[in-house]
């Protein structure tokens, strides 16, 4: 079983769409996190959330919103889509804090975006 | 505030041949956390190691390993005798042990090995 898991993998939209990205972990941790790739292929987190609570939002648009309905999900969801969010998303988990435990931190497959 | 610094951008050995891969950082904390991940073609962030500021043993893995010195702030990656799936781009990084701060990656090194 895929520990963390997220859909669609690829994702092919027009400028100005509303899309979400779904992600859930098994592993039973209870931080949860959404880094973004771009084409440099340089990682930035965007977000993070630990038990359902936001904990971390990184200066990002607010047309990106995280929904953590549980502690094993955090969806995203971006609104009127631009040409600059192309780039792939990943879904991460930890088992606590990351920051303060230095826990490791366990990506899913990555989500392509690419925005047309 | 923490850094991390890649310097070499791309990598291309022969297999079999030996390659490291270096990785220099920044932290004014004295407690952190580093770590290396690999991001083979097909795209998925791979974790390989985790290493705290208060263990500089070095590690070896198999046909990795990897030095841990802060007196230069280094914490670097080699490969031995490589391999064609070693092929990848590596990323390390750091998570400092104060507030929020999150987990900061260098920029990667893609590495190529060529048959």
């Amino acid at each position: 079983d895929t520990a963390v898991s997220q859909t669609p993998k690829y994702l092919v939209t027009q400028m100005g769409n509303d899309k979400s990205i779904k992600c859930e972990q098994n592993l039973g941790h209870d931080t949860m996190y959404w880094y973004k790739q771009d084409s440099k292929k340089f990682l930035k987190i965007m977000f993070s959330y630990n038990n359902k609570e936001l904990i971390i939002n990184e200066t990002v648009p607010n047309r990106f919103s995280p929904k953590s309905p549980d502690k094993a999900h955090l969806n995203l969801h971006i609104n009127s889509l631009e040409l600059g969010d192309s780039a792939v998303y990943f879904c991460a988990s930890s088992q606590g804090k990351q920051a303060i435990s230095g826990n490791t931190i366990y990506f899913g497959e990555g989500s392509w975006l690419t925005v047309v | 505030a923490q850094k991390v610094t890649q310097a070499q951008t791309e990598i291309s050995v022969v297999e079999k041949e030996d390659v490291t891969l270096d990785c220099v950082y920044e932290t004014r904390d004295t407690t952190y956390y580093l770590f290396w991940y690999k991001q083979p073609p097909s795209g998925e962030l791979v974790f390989l190691i985790r290493r705290n500021s208060f263990d500089e043993q070095n590690e070896i893995s198999g046909r990795y390993s990897w030095n841990f010195q802060k007196s230069t702030s280094s914490f670097n990656f080699t490969i031995t005798a490589s391999q064609v799936v070693d092929s990848a781009v590596y990323f390390c990084a750091l998570s400092e042990n104060s507030g929020n701060t999150p987990l900061v990656f260098g920029k990667g090194t893609r590495l190529s090995v060529i048959a």
